[in-house]
Parts: structure tokens; sequence; C-alpha cells
């Protein structure tokens, strides 16, 4: 079945500065791509996605981008503020499952000011 | 506006007890989820439901049932509560490929 690794589990970035967290998928038939993110005692919420059939996707400061050949995708968040900070999950969604998702481990992004 | 309600935040229990934890959705959706959630090992699935009395079994579902009498609905079941049943309780429902959450309860077994 799909697995999927995220690193690093801690990342600690100045305020201003860009952030990147990197995940790797087994599956290469997994074809849909959400980061979530957990604020301190939230739920967690979608941020962004990406699809098996695109590269890269924007939206304001985030974005993703997929690798299928090296089976990784990565969230990438640039000029980062204070309310940035929280844990991030990437996953994976193998093919004809019905959008079930297989989860990183999550990485706790923390802005300093 | 989106609505996944869990029952309880917080929940005390004694080992041993049976543990009901509720969870309902206002949304229509086919597809329930309730995971795990402990730090470091991120969501871990413990049972998903495609449909009304269907269940199926996640990555973890040693010591947990489920119920699905209603559509709205998704019960996780503790039969006999133990210590390493503490954690963090999500309930989600997803209809496409967006996963809505509840706001989790945390279930303490003394």
């Amino acid at each position: 079945g799909e697995n999927v690794e995220q690193h690093p589990s801690t990342l600690s970035v100045q305020e201003g500065d860009s952030a990147v967290i990197k995940c790797t998928y087994s599956d290469s038939a997994s074809n849909y791509f959400p980061w979530y993110k957990q604020e301190l005692g939230k739920r967690p919420q979608l941020i962004i996605d990406i699809r098996s059939n695109v590269g890269e996707k924007k939206d304001q400061r985030i974005a993703v981008t997929l690798n299928k050949t090296a089976k990784h995708f990565s969230l990438h968040i640039t000029e980062t503020q204070p309310e940035d900070s929280a844990v991030y999950f990437c996953a994976a969604s193998p093919a004809d499952s019905n959008y079930q998702l297989i989860w990183g481990a999550g990485t706790k992004l923390i802005i300093k000011p | 506006d989106v609505k996944v309600t869990q029952s309880s935040r917080y929940l005390v229990k004694r080992t041993g007890e049976k543990v009901f934890l509720e969870c309902v959705q206002d949304m229509d959706h086919e597809n329930m989820f309730w995971y795990r959630q402990d730090p470091g090992l991120g969501l871990r699935l413990i049972y998903f439901s495609y449909d009304v009395k269907m269940k199926e079994k996640g990555d973890i579902p040693e010591g947990y049932s489920v119920s699905r009498e209603k559509k709205e609905r998704f019960s996780l079941i503790l039969e006999s509560a133990s210590t390493n049943q503490t954690s963090m309780y999500l309930c989600a429902s997803n209809l496409g490929a967006i996963q809505y959450f509840g706001a989790g309860t945390r279930l303490s077994v003394l």
C-alpha cells in the first residue's frame, strides 16, 4: 500500500524567510496530493492541493510542486509570517480509493520573530 | 458553511469502560473517517465508511469498532478502553477531494 514520508519533523525559520517541507510517496498510481494546516488547538484544514497531471500550483504565498518521476512533492511558503506557525501535513490519495488519504507524520513550522 | 461536529472536546474514562465517540456532519457526505492523532505519528486511519451500515478497517482498527446507522452520523466505539488508547481522535467527512474535520476529542484513559 501507499506510504508517505514527510521531512523535516520540525522547521524553524526567521519571519520573512521561506520555508520548504518535503514529502515522498511510494505508490506511483497515487494521483492527488493535498496539504493541510493545523494551528494549535484547531482542526486540520486544507490549504492547497495538486493533482498528478500538474507540476506546480500557487496560491498567494504558498505553492506546491510535484515530481512524479521521483515521487515527491513539496510545500513552499514565501515571506513567512507569525500566523504561518502550525503543523503541516501532506497526504497522498491512491487511485480508485475514493479520496482516501494516506498522511505524512507532520511538520511543526516555527516562525521566529 | 461546512460543519463536522464531535460530541465531546475532552473525555476522561477508566480502563475497561466502554466509550462512545460521536461525529455528525451536515453536508450529506457519503464518506466519513475516524483518525487517531499522536505526536510524531501524523493522522492514522482507524475506520472509514462509504455509506450507511458500511465500514472498512483502516490502518489501526484493533480495539475499536464503528457504527453508521444514519448517513450523517459515524460513531467510534472503544469496547474496553485501555491506557494506550489515550489520544486525540479526529472525525472527518468528504465529498470529493476535500476532507473536513471535526474539532477533535481528546480522550484520556486512566
